[in-house]
Formats: structure tokens, sequence, C-alpha cells
């Protein structure tokens, strides 16, 4: 079963713009990480932000968790073409060792 | 350092079949994950090996197992295959405990049931 829900499902933007994708969990967790793959390929790591941390950069990205609500948020700013492709959040969540991927958020940003 | 790799990465075989997928994981890299991912069902975790032992298991039947060797290199098995299995599987690998790790993916194995 999925432990994450991806919102939206898919999203087209204009390159330059900003792309913001949520995902929303149901338990608790102790971290939460997201990955992004382009088409029938492998998954890409792109930051892992802790359940005592709120927000996280790197380079073009930012996520934020906010536990209380059990979602997060990854923030892609001033998007490029190379960025299109499928998002996923995993969370690691307590008392179950297991890595649960959500549906994933497909972009498609266009020249 | 070389990533993990995937044999073969396409597949196709015939329902009642078996088929045997391998997984040379990031060297030094300890645990490795196996994960199908289908349209309709996403990213589904099938089982994860560390130090050669099953640490944990995803609720796929018992005709999908795997094994773990002594250099971290992972096989994972479907035996009596169902059109339903056609998917592609990727294996992760990551340092020491996967949960609280990056995790590594390989390219995939597409594998396609006739």
């Amino acid at each position: 079963s999925q432990q994450g829900e991806e919102d939206p499902q898919a999203l087209s933007i204009q390159e330059g713009e900003n792309a913001t994708m949520n995902c929303s969990y149901k338990t608790s967790i102790n971290n939460l990480q997201w990955y992004r793959q382009n088409s029938g390929r492998g998954l890409v790591h792109l930051i892992l932000i802790r359940s005592n941390e709120r927000e996280k950069h790197s380079g073009r990205l930012r996520v934020t968790l906010d536990t209380s609500k059990k979602s997060s948020s990854l923030l892609i700013t001033a998007s490029r073409a190379a960025d299109t492709a499928s998002y996923f959040c995993a969370t690691d969540a307590r008392n179950t060792d297991k890595l649960i991927f959500g549906t994933g958020t497909r972009l498609q940003v266009f020249p | 350092k070389a990533g993990v790799t995937q044999t073969p990465r396409y597949l196709i075989k015939t329902r009642g079949q078996q088929v045997t997928l391998s997984c040379s994981p990031i060297s030094g890299h300890r645990s490795v994950s196996w994960y199908q991912q289908t349209p309709g069902q996403g990213l589904q975790f099938l089982f994860e090996y560390f130090s050669e032992t099953q640490r944990n298991k995803g609720n796929f039947p018992g005709r999908f197992s795997g094994r773990q060797f002594s250099n971290s290199r992972s096989e994972m098995n479907v035996s009596t295959l169902e059109l339903g299995d056609s998917a592609l599987y990727l294996c992760a690998s990551s340092l020491v405990v996967r949960s609280a790790d990056t995790q590594y993916f390989g390219p995939g194995t597409r594998l396609t049931v006739l």
C-alpha cells in the first residue's frame, strides 16, 4: 500500500517557472526523501529531510516538512527542460523499517 | 565509484516460466533492496538484504524470492511467472541502514511476461 500520496499527479510548466509538488503521508516517520525518475529509468536521490527538520535546501531545490500535517513539499525554482521527470516522495515510517514510495508527480517543463 | 548495475536490462518471458535478476551494489554498500514498479501499483517494496540476511520483506507472494552473496551482490527470482509480473524491477543499495540512508538505484530490469 502507498504511504505517500502526491499532488498534483501531473504538472506542466514553462522553463524558468517554479514547480511545487506536495506529498502527504499517513503515519509517523523518521525521515522523508525525494527522488527523481527519468522515463523508465532508475531513481535518483534528491534530498533527505529528517522528522526534526522543517526546511532544507539543495541548489534549486527547497523541501519543507510539516509533521503535524503529515505533509511535505518540493519546490524546484527556475525550472529547466532537463527537470522533466517523475518525482517521488519516500517515507521511512517508524516501526516498519521500510521505505515506502508515494504515487509520484509527473513534471513536464516546456522550453 | 561505479554505480549500481542490474542485469539483464530487458527480459521477455512467458507465463509459467521463472526468471532470475541480478544486482551489483556500489562497492562498499552492504544493503540491497528490491522494488517492483508498475503503472497501476507504483513502486512497491519487495525485500531488503543486509550482510546476506533478509532484513525485511514486502507483501508479495512466495513466488518472489531473493538472496544476497558474501560480496553483497544480490539476485531475485520469480517463479511461475504471471502476466501481472510484467514490471520494471529496481534494485537499490545503501551504505548501512536502508531506511535512514540514501538509496542508490540501478537502471532497472524491464520484465515483460507474455
